[in-house]
């Protein structure tokens, strides 16, 4: 079963923190994806990645595929990133995404 | 910045109805998706459709569903007869390559009466 675990489900941060946002899988997989929902429910793919670590501005995607987790980091955190944060993984075989239910992320100013 | 487009924003629909979804993805992209999220729900994957045939769908896709690219633009969604459990937002997404990062466009919520 192609289970996605995301934690914590809801997080309230203050202005400034460092925000990690934490994604667990069940199979081995060949890509991982992360993205951010609005509000308005549109979705904006932030990475893509399938090894180590990326880096866009203040957001860095980790993933261990040994320990099949991966985590989301925002740092400096602002207002602007209240957003629900979505993990989905393709497994190995094929080319469909397994959705995690999010991460509802508040950053009050 | 080229982005996906989706059309209509918000279609409301009799149960029993066929309704198409549309989709513009980016010009040179070559790899199309459809997703769905029921309220309250995760996004869940429909289809994946590359080089003019489906290659890869859900359990939810079944034979209510169909999709289409009828020219070199667009990219659509048939539900045949429509049912409350329908209802949800449809995402269209897109890219260049299958490793890539995928586009989404902004969503078309099905409300299904």
């Amino acid at each position: 079963k192609n289970e996605v675990e995301q934690s914590p489900q809801n997080l309230t941060a203050q202005e400034g923190e460092f925000i990690t946002i934490n994604c667990s899988y069940s199979v081995g997989i060949s890509a991982l994806h992360w993205l951010q929902q609005h509000p308005g429910g549109g979705i904006v793919s932030l990475f893509m990645l399938s090894s180590g670590k990326k880096k866009h501005g203040r957001l860095i995607a980790t993933i261990n595929i040994q320990e099949k987790h991966s985590s989301l980091h925002i740092t400096a955190s602002h207002p602007r990133d209240s957003a629900v944060y979505i993990c989905a993984v393709r497994p190995n075989t094929g080319n469909q995404f397994y959705f995690g239910t999010g991460t509802s992320l508040t950053v009050i100013p | 910045e080229p982005e996906v487009t989706q059309t209509p924003s918000h279609q409301v629909t009799q149960m029993g109805q066929e309704v198409i979804l549309r989709c513009v993805p980016i010009s040179n992209h070559l790899y199309f998706y459809w997703y769905r999220q029921i309220l309250g729900q995760k996004v869940e994957f429909l289809v994946s459709f590359y080089n003019n045939e489906i290659s890869e769908k859900s359990e939810i896709f079944d034979d209510q569903f169909s999709v289409e690219r009828p020219d070199g633009s667009n990219f659509t969604l048939k539900i045949r007869s429509t049912k409350l459990e329908d209802s949800a937002m449809y995402f269209c997404a897109s890219n260049n390559q299958r490793a890539d990062t995928q586009y989404f466009g902004p969503g078309t919520r099905l409300t299904v009466l």
